[in-house]
């Protein structure tokens, strides 16, 4: 049982360039989001999903698309890599209940753009 | 939207202390955890808790719903607890977590 796998774990990229980072999470989950951490800050939402097919913004969506063909994968795509991009980003995943279950997060990929 | 304070933001402590971190949400929530990111930077599930109280060996954390806030406790502190603590809520069945600033802990031998 592997949990939230995220890949790569390091990334360096130039402005401009485009990427996918990936989540994938073999518990059923129905929820998976994308978090951004920045130097002395909480996680920021970035994209959220409820279940395969939907997808909705969190708090700073901008410069990012994501998609959920299927239950297990979430990858959040970047499309025109900047600077202010830098940051740690985590993904991760919880089961939907009464009330909600605990969320598990991924190990992050640590992107660098210069 | 909903705040989330965490208090205080930074703790050292010698090695054996005990400490209590403090987290304030400004609405009601139907989902709070405790997190622990490492030193490396993994984040570790501490507790799930939207009320009452529960422990984990020399951890253990309180939340007063009502009065909206959660309390996480440190007992005999080791260099290993180092590292920043984090609370979480969710508003709505999303999964959605909102993050507090978090503290900041320094364990010293």
């Amino acid at each position: 049982n592997a949990g939230v796998t995220q890949t790569p774990k390091f990334q360096v990229l130039k402005t401009g360039q485009s990427m996918t980072l990936q989540c994938a999470q073999d518990m059923n989950h129905e929820y998976m989001s994308w978090y951004r951490q920045d130097p002395g800050m909480g996680l920021r939402l970035i994209h959220y999903s409820v279940g395969a097919g939907i997808t909705d913004q969190g708090e700073v969506p901008n410069g990012y698309n994501v998609s959920r063909s299927t239950t297990e994968d979430f990858p959040l795509r970047l499309l025109s890599a900047a600077p202010s991009q830098t940051s740690v980003y985590f993904c991760a995943s919880s089961f939907r209940g009464q009330p909600n279950t605990e969320a598990f997060f991924g190990q992050g990929t640590r992107l660098t753009v210069v | 939207g909903i705040q989330v304070e965490q208090s205080p933001p930074d703790l050292i402590l010698q090695e054996g202390a005990n400490s209590t971190l403090r987290c304030n949400f400004s609405d009601s929530v139907n989902n709070l955890q405790w997190f622990h990111q490492n030193p490396w930077g993994q984040l570790i599930n501490l507790f799930y808790i939207p009320s009452g109280t529960k422990q984990n060996g020399r951890l253990s954390a309180t939340t007063v719903a009502t009065e909206r806030y959660s309390l996480l406790y440190i007992s005999s502190s080791q260099t290993t607890d180092s590292g920043v603590y984090f609370c979480a809520v969710e508003r709505d069945n999303t999964g959605k977590l909102i993050f507090g600033q978090g503290t900041t802990l320094q364990v010293k031998p």
